[in-house]
């Protein structure tokens, strides 16, 4: 099994519909992050956790929620979607504990996402 | 000005050759660099990381870091078909401890096509 999953890996839906995209991992990391990728602009974060108790957002925040269950799972949220958050989502986890590899990400197989 | 500018590409390279990526950071107190590598489709993959000023080399890869001209450049020797991909450059933005720590500035990433 892979050791970050995510939920569905493609999903299309119509404007307004409220969809989850979920992700689970089994490497015991802390740390957890959504990010879309769009052509030309890389990857960009939306939201972070550090913790169960512990939620940021991140650069383009706007339009997601995300909830952080339990350590292993952390899930966004579109409330209501749009055609321009049409993207590829990326859930990735990294370890705390290893301060040279604290920000070395591990990636889900990521989420295709189409609004139309 | 992007945080994190790359060559969008492609960058064709003959095989048997040297591909040379760069990538440019605005943040000056960046404090560990990345490359991920992303096949068409799939999730990044971390392929090198560096902290320190100079070269680390691994295997067929060459990071190298100039932290005074926020530079830092991979190279990949002996290019084979297998590394057409496009290639990701990603910096910590903040020191650590503080609330940057961890989050990570991708650039747009690089398309590099080895031909036979």
């Amino acid at each position: 099994d892979a050791d970050v999953t995510q939920t569905p890996r493609n999903r299309i839906t119509k404007t307004g519909k409220r969809i989850m995209l979920e992700c689970s991992q089994t490497k015991g990391h802390d740390r957890m992050y959504w990010y879309r990728q769009d052509p030309g602009l890389g990857l960009r974060l939306i939201y972070y956790s550090f913790d169960v108790k512990d939620i940021n957002k991140g650069e383009i925040s706007d339009g997601y929620s995300v909830s952080r269950q339990a350590q292993a799972k952390f899930s966004l949220s579109l409330e209501s979607a749009i055609p321009n958050q049409t993207a590829l989502y990326f859930c990735a986890t990294s370890d705390p504990l290893n301060r040279a590899g604290a920000n070395v990400l591990t990636f889900g197989a990521g989420s295709r996402l189409t609004v139309l | 000005q992007k945080e994190v500018e790359q060559n969008s590409g492609p960058l064709s390279v003959p095989e048997g050759a040297i591909a040379s990526l760069n990538c440019t950071y605005s943040d000056r107190v960046s404090q560990s660099f990345f490359w991920y590598r992303q096949y068409s489709g799939k999730s990044p993959e971390l392929i090198m990381s560096i902290y320190s000023n100079g070269d680390k080399e691994d295997g067929r890869f060459t990071a190298q870091l100039n932290k005074a001209s926020q530079y830092v450049s991979l190279l990949i020797r002996d290019s084979q078909p297998s590394d057409s991909a496009t290639y990701l450059c990603a910096v910590n933005k903040g020191r650590v401890q503080t609330d940057s720590w961890g989050k990570l500035q991708f650039g747009a990433g690089t398309q590099v096509v080895v031909t036979p």
